[in-house]
């Protein structure tokens, strides 16, 4: 069955709006969740590392004030897509990690749609 | 610095067929490897992986890699294409499983599968 979930699978929202995504572990507590961008027809790209109860490590070129990372437990991450644009539009992965040395289980994905 | 190169962005083959993929790393260290698959609108799910065990790697679906060192190599190979083959194929790079290292994808390739 699936380790790893995300909410919504796909949502469509207004251009400055806000957009929050989940991801959940279903399997076991992760200490490190991640989350990656990827274009149309293109490769993932890592945004951010998170732990629970710490703040994110954003990739160099992403905004930690426009891409929001809560780690609130260790089965839960969120990404807010804050005032959104079209730009913005893309299929956005999680990924989680049970302990230090372990590989990482990916989440199916959450299309956003920037109209 | 790790990368890795995925030589085709598109290979065709018709079912019954030899599939290879194609990839080549970089890395400054002894490298972890895998091979992920994407199928339309969905998320990752690792096929096989590398971690300097044995050089021959078995994975899922009957495909699998061979880390090839003077090569800097790790193609991806299966005896018979099926239909069901046809999806987003990504080599992937890690310098170990630590929550600390990142997975760096290449650029993808998409498997056709002719009748």
């Amino acid at each position: 069955g699936a380790v790893v979930s995300q909410h919504p699978s796909r949502v469509i929202c207004k251009s400055g709006t806000s957009v929050k995504i989940e991801c959940r572990s279903l399997d076991f507590q992760a200490t490190t969740m991640f989350w990656y961008r990827q274009f149309p027809k293109k490769s993932l790209m890592l945004m951010a590392t998170s732990n629970e109860g710490s703040k994110a490590t954003y990739e160099q070129g992403v905004e930690k004030d426009k891409f929001l990372i809560n780690h609130a437990s260790l089965t839960l991450s969120t990404l807010t897509v804050t005032s959104a644009h079209p730009e913005d539009s893309s299929f956005y992965i999680c990924s989680v990690q049970r302990e230090t040395g372990e590989e990482q289980y990916f989440g199916p994905g959450t299309r956003l749609t920037v109209t | 610095a790790q990368s890795v190169t995925q030589l085709g962005s598109h290979v065709s083959v018709s079912e019954g067929a030899l599939v290879l993929l194609r990839c080549n790393y970089s890395s400054s260290v002894p490298p972890y490897l895998f091979w992920y698959v994407q199928y339309p609108n969905q998320g990752l799910q690792l096929l096989l992986k590398y971690t300097s065990a044995a050089t021959l790697v078995k994975g899922i679906n009957g495909f699998e890699a061979e880390f090839k060192k003077s090569e800097t190599s790790f193609h991806l190979t299966k005896p018979s294409a099926h239909m069901s083959d046809a999806a987003e194929y990504f080599c992937a790079v890690s310098r170990d499983y630590s929550s600390a290292s990142k997975i760096i994808f290449g650029s993808g390739t998409r498997l056709s599968i002719r009748p």
